[in-house]
């Protein structure tokens, strides 16, 4: 069965502080992963999409990571900001999937305090 | 236009009312979504429509029933819903019909809340 998870499932950080956040999938045969960010109440932005031979994707203070064989991935915050506090979900497509070949994961919660 | 627009934002709705859900978007995506989300947890995919068609019902109640009358559009029409009903809803469309390839966009959804 394919899986997303992620970790931390919640994570409280000093605005100007960095963060990580961490991604492990088994969804075969893979296709791409994306990040999404979602503010409460709202739909899901798009911040990176990467590849099965893309190993570091930027997008301003976002830096997104992938690892093919350990099939594992990381979203990096640079310099936070009190606008980053949102949920962060990973989302893995399979080949061919169609809709119903995406997995979500549960999101991380950031929360960036002042 | 890079947008998927949904209307209304927020809409709360007794039990026996019947109620219309509406997403739209203009960038020529051929593939439009529906998708629940309740708090905390990820989105849940509702329908899939292709080429105006529906593709993809997966088990959802009847009393949710979508309508996409073209390529631009996709409604949700809501009727004699339970309190378990409220919940975030998502629109999204993609490029193509292999979704998970393209990409989607996503609609900034519409809160709905059933008493």
């Amino acid at each position: 069965k394919n899986q997303v998870e992620q970790s931390p499932q919640s994570l409280i950080i000093l605005e100007g502080k960095n963060c990580t956040l961490q991604c492990n999938y088994t969804v075969s045969p893979f296709s791409n992963l994306r990040w999404y960010k979602q503010d409460t109440g709202r739909g899901p932005v798009s911040l990176t999409i990467m590849t099965f031979s893309e190993n570091t994707k930027s997008n301003g203070r976002y830096t997104a990571t992938l690892d093919a064989d350990t099939k594992q991935s990381s979203l990096h915050i640079t310099a936070s900001q009190l606008s980053d506090s949102a949920s962060y979900i990973c989302v893995v497509s399979a080949s061919g999937g169609g809709a119903d070949g995406l997995t979500f994961g549960k999101g991380t919660h950031l929360i960036i305090q002042p | 236009d890079t947008e998927v627009t949904q209307t209304p934002k927020h809409l709360v709705m007794g039990m026996t009312n019947k109620k219309s859900l509406k997403c739209e978007q203009h960038m020529g995506h051929r593939a439009m979504y529906w998708y629940k989300q309740k708090a905390k947890k990820p989105p849940e995919l509702m329908f899939v429509y292709s080429y105006e068609k529906l593709s993809i019902n997966e088990s959802v109640p009847s009393r949710f029933s979508p309508e996409c009358p073209n390529s631009s559009l996709l409604n949700l029409h809501l009727h004699a819903l339970q309190p378990e009903d409220s919940a975030l809803y998502l629109c999204a469309s993609s490029l193509g019909t292999g979704g998970s390839f393209y990409g989607y966009t996503f609609g900034s959804g519409t809160r709905l809340t059933v008493v």
